[in-house]
């Protein structure tokens, strides 16, 4: 058990639907990252927090997605607009701080219908 | 920029045989390097990881990895696999004190036999 979790597991919406995830690290965790895993690739990196602060966000983020961290401890990720592109696993992680191991959670699959 | 690359989609291993996986990175300078573990359904694991130092990094699970500057490759390796250990392996590059932005490769999904 990593202390990350993440809610829904599964989240079935029709296109054009608005969706938002939730993640909850530990106390500990600093550090928030989230990722976008599609089938047969490995996960990419989307952004992360330092405390509640964005401090980088991929290219993959377009405008259709927003994040948050505002007290940090928790994250959402919303996706605006749903296209059938955004169906992937959204996995979050925590860590302690730098060079510290990230620890992720078991995801939240978006499927687009 | 960094890049991983895993030229092994797919690996088929008796239980009880050894294990290699194997992994090279494209990057200008000494990089972080990572193997994490991933079940179906489920999030990463981290194995091991290398920062600086032994060239030979013991994880969990009875996991090892070598890092080969002059090779560019990280790879796995287990003297006994587990019907357990099926899964997929991801190894991972991260730019030296930039392990916030962790770059991925496409996985090795490994297969058991009985």
């Amino acid at each position: 058990d990593t202390g990350v979790s993440q809610d829904p597991r599964h989240k079935i919406t029709k296109r054009g639907q608005n969706v938002t995830f939730r993640c909850d690290p530990i106390s500990e965790h600093n550090r928030l990252y989230w990722y976008r895993q599609t089938l047969g690739q490995g996960p990419e990196f989307l952004t992360y927090f330092q405390n509640e602060a964005q401090l980088e966000k991929s290219r993959l983020l377009s405008d259709r997605f927003s994040a948050e961290r505002p007290k940090g401890s928790f994250s959402t990720l919303e996706i605006q607009r749903t296209e059938q592109g955004d169906s992937a696993m959204y996995l979050c992680a925590g860590s302690r701080g730098p060079n510290q191991p990230q620890h992720f959670g078991d995801g939240t699959r978006l499927s687009i219908l | 920029a960094q890049s991983v690359t895993q030229p092994d989609i797919h690996i088929t291993v008796s239980e009880g045989a050894s294990l290699e996986l194997r992994c090279n990175y494209s990057y200008g300078a000494t990089p972080y390097l990572f193997w994490y573990v991933q079940s179906p359904g489920q999030g990463l694991q981290l194995l091991l990881k290398y920062f600086s130092g032994d060239t030979l990094v013991q994880g969990i699970k009875g996991f090892e990895a070598e890092f080969k500057r002059s090779q560019s490759s990280f790879n796995l390796r287990k003297p006994s696999v587990h019907w357990s250990d099926a899964a997929e392996y991801f190894c991972a590059v991260a730019a030296m004190n930039r392990d916030d932005k962790i770059i991925f490769g496409k996985g090795t999904r490994l297969h058991i036999l009985p």
